[in-house]
């Protein structure tokens, strides 16, 4: 079973930038949420993709963006970086079976840094 | 509105001295109370779900329990090796896709 996968594994950019972030889904999961964490803190939920749409999303501004596609691999854009920016951004693969949903597992995590 | 609460923020062992984490919630209906330990500069890796008051879960050393405010993380006898930061969250029916987590415990086992 190849469990959730996330690259790059650390990226540096510059303040006004864009990114983009990508994750593979676990094995059998069809559902990608996204995290963002800065140090000495909890994940902060920024948005869940099912089915290819965007299911919830936290309080975040709409610079955050994603994509889901139909391998359930997923993708997190951020444009016009910011200094408070600079996280762990984490992927959660689960899956969601007859509108049930069950635990969430987590990637290694993108560490970017904002310059 | 929804919260977590972790206590303590860290916590210092001896090798084979017993205790527990804490973590208190807020959340308007629980669908699920999950325990997730993390490496440094690695994710979140999943420990255990409850679902409802008085159900108990064990793995190894650890064994979680819930009561409708809170959710204890007892660690018995631990070890170096059990040396992590332990993040509880919450999932709401309101939003099953939203985990709600604490800012975690740091815990320092020393041999």
């Amino acid at each position: 079973e190849t469990g959730v996968t996330q690259s790059p594994t650390h990226l540096i950019k510059t303040r006004g930038q864009q990114v983009t972030l990508r994750c593979s889904s676990q094995s059998g999961h069809n559902t990608v949420s996204w995290y963002q964490q800065a140090l000495g803190q909890g994940p902060q939920f920024i948005f869940q993709y099912y089915r290819e749409e965007e299911n919830g999303r936290g309080n975040f501004p709409p610079r955050f963006s994603g994509l889901q596609f139909p391998n359930y691999s997923s993708e997190l854009n951020v444009n016009a970086l910011e200094l408070d920016d600079s996280a762990l951004y984490l992927c959660a693969s689960s899956l969601v079976a007859r509108e049930v949903p069950y635990e969430q597992y987590f990637g290694p995590g993108t560490r970017l840094t904002v310059t | 509105e929804d919260q977590v609460t972790q206590s303590p923020e860290a916590l210092r062992l001896q090798e084979g001295e017993s205790s527990s984490l804490n973590c208190s919630y807020t959340v308007s209906g629980l669908r699920g109370l999950f325990w997730y330990r993390q490496d440094p500069g690695k994710g979140p890796e999943f420990l255990f779900t409850l679902y409802s008051a008085g159900e108990e879960k064990e793995k190894e050393r650890l064994k979680a329990t819930l009561t409708k405010k809170e959710s204890f993380l007892h660690i018995t006898a631990p070890k170096p090796e059990d040396s992590a930061t332990y993040l509880c969250a919450v999932q709401a029916y309101s939003n099953t896709g939203k985990l709600i987590f604490g800012q975690g415990t740091t815990l320092q086992v020393k041999p």
